[in-house]
């Protein structure tokens, strides 16, 4: 069965130091992985997939198939980054997502 | 076009009461996922159409629980005799996807900001 774990619920950092919200996913296949933002009273939001290969708002995801792991790291955290991120996998082929259960991040200024 | 709206926002019944719930989703937007959230978890997925047929349905899904997107552009999702058990964060989210040739390129999920139901 699929499963994302994220095993911190709470993450707090200083504001310039470097951040990794840890993420891993049990899934036979070939997942597709996510993750997903939630800022102070707003909604769900993408930030990024890991077929994308992209950087948004400087977080980078590495999908580690042999370690089944997709970390969100960032090198400077900035106070705007506090939020809830959520990691998630879709599996291939399939349209259900699976989400972990989230990560609290606060940037310390 | 603001996004993927849901009505009501928040939601108080009593055991064993129905409730239905409304999502817009944005409008060009051709799937639509409902999802299930409790305090201190993620998203659970519920259930997705892909235009007006209903395609994919969780385990999670029990029978008092029905979707429905009839014109394949707004969605209802009802629970009969509602539990305590029931009171969740309810979730809608839009997605395009578009077909090239044999592939079926799925794009981002824009979520709205839910229906907060709450049952005494």
């Amino acid at each position: 069965a699929q499963r994302v774990t994220q095993p911190e619920k709470l993450l707090s950092v200083f504001k310039g130091a470097p951040v990794e919200l840890k993420c891993n996913y049990s899934y036979s296949g070939s997942p597709e992985l996510f993750w997903y933002v939630q800022y102070s009273r707003q909604r769900l939001q993408l930030l990024l997939r890991h077929i994308s290969r992209e950087s948004i708002k400087g977080f980078t995801a590495d999908l580690n198939k042999g370690e089944t792991s997709f970390h969100l790291k960032k090198p400077f955290a900035q106070e705007e980054d506090s939020a809830m991120y959520y990691c998630a996998l879709r599996p291939y082929p399939g349209n259900q997502f699976y989400f972990g259960t989230g990560t609290s991040l606060t940037v310390i200024p | 076009d603001t996004g993927v709206s849901q009505n009501p926002r928040h939601k108080i019944t009593k055991r064993g009461q129905n409730v239905t719930f409304r999502c817009d989703p944005i409008s060009e937007h051709n799937r639509l996922y409902w999802y299930r959230q409790t305090l201190g978890q993620g998203p659970e997925f519920l259930t997705y159409f892909q235009n007006e047929a209903q395609l994919e349905k969780s385990r999670l899904l029990s029978d008092r629980f029905s979707a429905e997107r009839p014109k394949g552009s707004f969605s209802t999702l009802e629970i009969q005799r509602t539990e305590q058990g029931d009171s969740a964060m309810y979730l809608c989210a839009s997605s395009l996807a578009r077909r090239t040739g044999t592939v079926l390129s799925s794009y981002e999920q824009y979520f709205g900001p839910g229906t907060r139901l709450t049952v005494t």
